[in-house]
């Protein structure tokens, strides 16, 4: 069982490039949602979605565009990279969203943008 | 607004030493809290959670009570191993759509 699967682990970009963060998860999970990981932050929302079809803005939108097509995958878009983006970002799911359901995290992707 | 306080890191202890966190919320109503472990190089794996006031949530040890009187969720374990070495997250949800977490405190256990 694979859980939650993130890639790449680790890219860096020059300002301006654009890439896409790929997130699968084998769990059937309704609930998918993307954070980054900022030293002394915690983690911070980014974008949402509760179903195929469906995503919404999280805490921290700005930069980022997202998708979701099918149940299994929820790729994170950057744009047009910025120094500010350089962060861990993990994806996770759930089975639901309610507040009783516990989160399955990915490995994380470390990016930087020079 | 809804927010989590942790005790600042790194917290560094002697094999089988006691164990306490500090983690105090601010929320209206009735969120969900979880303790959440992140190991190095991995994503954050579910420590316990509580859904209600009073309930104490376990798992390998480790415990934390809901205590609604107090705000808070303090993360406890009688007897600290190498392996538990980590950072741990203190989070609160009312759903996943705005769960808030901690800023992390770094545990690192000595032989």
């Amino acid at each position: 069982n694979a859980g939650v699967t993130q890639t790449p682990k680790f890219q860096v970009l020059k300002t301006g490039q654009s890439m896409t963060l790929q997130c699968a998860q084998d769990m059937n999970h309704e609930y998918m949602s993307w954070y980054r990981q900022d030293p002394g932050m915690g983690l911070r929302l980014i974008h949402y979605s509760v179903g195929a079809g469906i995503t919404d803005q999280g805490e921290v939108p700005n930069g980022y565009n997202v998708s979701r097509s099918t149940t299994e995958d929820f790729p994170l878009r950057l744009l047009s990279a910025a120094p500010s983006q350089t962060s861990v970002y993990f994806c996770a799911s759930s089975e639901t969203s309610g507040r009783t359901q516990p989160q399955h995290f990915g490995d994380g992707t470390r990016l930087s943008i020079l | 607004g809804n927010s989590v306080t942790q005790m600042e890191g790194p917290v560094t202890l002697s094999e089988e030493a006691f164990l306490t966190i500090n983690c105090t919320y601010t929320a209206t109503g009735y969120p969900s809290l979880f303790w959440y472990v992140q190991y190095p190089g991995e994503g954050l794996q579910l420590l316990l959670k509580a859904t209600k006031a009073d309930d104490k949530g376990s798992n390998k040890g480790f415990e934390a009570t809901y205590r609604k009187e107090t705000t808070s969720f303090h993360l406890e374990k009688g007897s600290v191993q190498v392996s538990d070495s980590a950072v741990y997250f203190c989070a609160l949800a009312y759903n996943n759509n705005d769960m808030r977490f901690g800023a992390g405190t770094r545990l690192t256990v000595k032989p």
